[in-house]
């Protein structure tokens, strides 16, 4: 099974800076979701975006897939201390709920 | 969204010993999923719990060390068996199309 790759693998910027997270995969998806995770808890389910989606927006949060490149972004606008935290992005593949989870990104917001 | 239950959320257990994850959901799934974050990495799964069947292992993970119950459409759970230092990791169960997961358990083994 496939696993998305996430670059970079740890990423730091100032508060109220814009972050940008990188999700590559190689095989067809039937969506992608992205999940926050803060020291070890639990994960924080961000986003899902379907196959035939192209962009999703929900608050500060922006997703874009790009089916063709085979990858998908995460961007965080207006950073906030609370937004330190690892994100990953997990794929689903067609007739399977079942998620591979890439390798994440370690996001620290500087105050 | 679904919301998951799981306890405990954190165990210190000695080797050799076995340890019963519970995941309980608000609402009724068809499949449940167990997975396991070991420290600094990311999540791998370890078996799809359909209700009624038994669950579904991926390459590295056997029925022996991770067996899984799923007696209802709301509920699994998960045993850690014969544990050895190498099992401390968090273990996470999810549910839903659009995954929803609960806090986790941390299991670190002595």
């Amino acid at each position: 099974s496939q696993q998305g790759e996430e670059d970079p693998q740890a990423l730091s910027i100032q508060e109220g800076e814009n972050a940008t997270m990188n999700c590559s995969y190689k095989t067809s998806i039937n969506n992608l979701q992205w999940y926050r995770q803060n020291s070890g808890r639990g994960l924080v389910h961000l986003i899902l975006i379907r196959s035939n989606e192209r962009e999703k927006h929900s608050g500060r949060l922006r997703v874009t897939l790009d089916t063709s490149k085979k990858s998908s972004s995460l961007l965080i606008t207006a950073s906030r201390a609370a937004d330190t935290a690892s994100y990953f992005c997990a794929l689903s593949n067609f007739g399977n709920e079942k998620l591979t989870f890439g390798t994440g990104t370690r996001l620290t917001i500087i105050p | 969204s679904a919301v998951i239950s799981q306890k405990p959320s954190r165990d210190i257990c000695q080797r050799g010993t076995s340890l019963t994850i519970q995941c309980q959901v608000d609402s009724q799934v068809t499949m449940m999923f167990w997975y396991r974050q070991q420290p600094g990495q990311s999540l791998t799964l370890i078996a799809t719990a359909n209700q009624g069947s038994e669950a579904t292992y991926e390459s590295g993970f056997v029925i022996d060390k991770f067996p899984i119950s799923r007696p209802n459409l709301t509920f699994s759970t998960l045993t850690v068996s014969n544990m050895s230092p190498e099992d401390s990791s968090i273990y996470l169960c999810s549910a839903g199309t659009e995954a929803f997961f609960g806090q986790g358990t941390r299991l670190t083994v002595v």
